[in-house]
């Protein structure tokens, strides 16, 4: 089955960019599907960041849209996220999840997440 | 966006029912049949319990219900198990083609 996996730094500098990378295994990143970026700052609830088709098609959470920026690597099976500008406010655990075009809002599998920490 | 609004905490006692209520506008939950429902224990990932309102993955118990009227989605949990003790989450698709999140629920199993 389709398994999913963050990585990427645990550390960010204050004004620097965080860049993760979710890789996708026993499945292809090209199937009728979106991928999405789903954070959760420490005790507190969940907030989507975005999506991406395979085809490049991207949607975006509005109050994050001027720093995000998310990507398909179809080449490695895998999708990026970009999130610049960080303040301690983005410190989190950033989950991918594998999303369903013709069920909006079905977010599964995740990966287990990667705790992010903006700090200098 | 707004979070979608869900009651803080709920509890109740082994064998009971439940029901979380999740609300929003008629530019969310009240405009599509996209309400999903997540179970998240402590330090674990989620784990999608129901989708398209009343759908249930394969692997999740039948004790597990959703429904929606109007602009509140609700899920049920019948037969209140110690194992149901976490955190929940709706989502909702929204008319802007984005996805929202619920604000969470704890639930305690007394």
């Amino acid at each position: 089955q389709v398994q999913l996996q963050e990585s990427g730094p645990g550390l960010v500098k204050p004004s620097g960019t965080l860049s993760l990378t979710c890789a996708v295994s026993g499945g292809s990143i090209s199937s009728s599907n979106w991928w999405s970026w789903v954070r959760q700052p420490p005790g507190k609830g969940l907030e989507w960041i975005g999506e991406i088709y395979h085809s490049g098609s991207t949607n975006y959470n509005p109050s994050l849209k001027s720093r995000v920026t998310i990507s398909v690597d179809k080449s490695k099976n895998q999708f990026s996220l970009k999130l610049s500008s960080v303040t301690a406010a983005d410190t989190a655990v950033y989950y991918c999840a594998r999303g369903y075009s013709s069920s909006w809002g079905r977010f599964d599998p995740w990966g287990q997440g990667t705790l992010v920490t903006v700090s200098s | 966006q707004s979070a979608l609004t869900q009651p803080a905490s709920v509890s109740g006692s082994p064998g009971q029912s439940i029901t979380i209520s999740c609300t929003g506008t008629s530019s969310d939950v009240g405009g599509y049949n996209y309400v999903s429902w997540y179970q998240q224990h402590p330090g674990k990932a989620p784990k999608l319990m129901i989708y398209d309102v009343s759908n249930r993955p394969s692997g999740v118990s039948n004790r597990f219900s959703g429904s929606k009227s109007g602009n509140t989605a609700s899920l049920t949990i019948s037969g209140l198990q110690a194992e149901d003790e976490a955190d929940y989450y709706c989502s909702s698709y929204t008319s802007s083609s984005t996805q929202v999140f619920g604000t969470g629920t704890k639930v305690t199993v007394l």
